[in-house]
């Protein structure tokens, strides 16, 4: 596709259940970037991945949060047990290489109740 | 000291006035680096790149100063349309994207 795309869009999921957030990078951009961000405040980053090396889960908040990124392109970011902390816009991005531009996805709008 | 600084605003200016904020970043070798707008509830878009040499689009100028390690981002002519949050964003050489939380500029009419 020409952009970022990520599904779904919105998300309402009930406390306790598991969420899948999956999002579809700009074709043949090698880095891809997942983001959380509360109602009025900064990005807060959670992963990212470059081509074949490990992914920095440096971000990551606890072990209830995991995320794959298949054959170098789509991602998904799974939260197991979801609590209603987990509640923010979850955005990802993707580049071309070292020092280009970061292309945002709309976002996933996830609430938990 | 968080890796890259903004002030938060709300920045309040009235229609036409020139404004001006800065980020600050604490990696000295920090190579690249940007400037991104994000209305509300929307994602963060683009807004301009920073070179060396400084550069200029429009209405925007984009500065780096990297002596004292920050750069600027300076909007003439203000619009009511401008109103939005202005990131920074720091790029260390590898693949790692450090993002200020954002200043908060408000146009009044």
């Amino acid at each position: 596709g020409a952009g970022v795309s990520q599904s779904p869009s919105n998300k309402v999921t009930e406390k306790g259940k598991d969420v899948e957030l999956r999002c579809d990078p700009i074709s043949g951009h090698t880095a891809l970037y997942w983001y959380r961000q509360s109602l009025g405040q900064g990005l807060e980053f959670l992963i990212y991945f470059q081509g074949n090396s490990a992914p920095d889960k440096s971000g990551l908040p606890s072990d209830r949060f995991s995320a794959e990124r298949t054959g170098g392109s789509v991602s998904t970011l799974t939260i197991q047990r979801t609590q209603q902390e987990d509640s923010a816009v979850y955005l990802c991005a993707s580049t071309s290489g070292v020092g280009t531009e970061a292309f945002f996805g709309q976002g996933t709008r996830l609430t938990v109740v | 000291r968080k890796e890259v600084e903004q002030d938060p605003g709300p920045f309040n200016v009235p229609e036409g006035a020139t404004v001006a904020f800065n980020c600050t970043y604490s990696n000295s070798a920090s190579q690249s680096f940007f400037w991104y707008r994000q209305d509300c509830r929307k994602e963060p878009k683009l807004l301009m790149s920073v070179y060396s040499s400084g550069n200029e689009d429009g209405r925007f100028t984009a500065q780096l100063n990297r002596a004292s390690q920050y750069i600027s981002l300076l909007i003439r002519d203000s619009k009511l349309s401008d109103s939005a949050t202005y990131l920074c964003v720091v790029n260390g050489g590898n693949y790692q994207l450090i993002w200020g939380a954002g200043t908060k500029l408000i146009i009044k009419p």
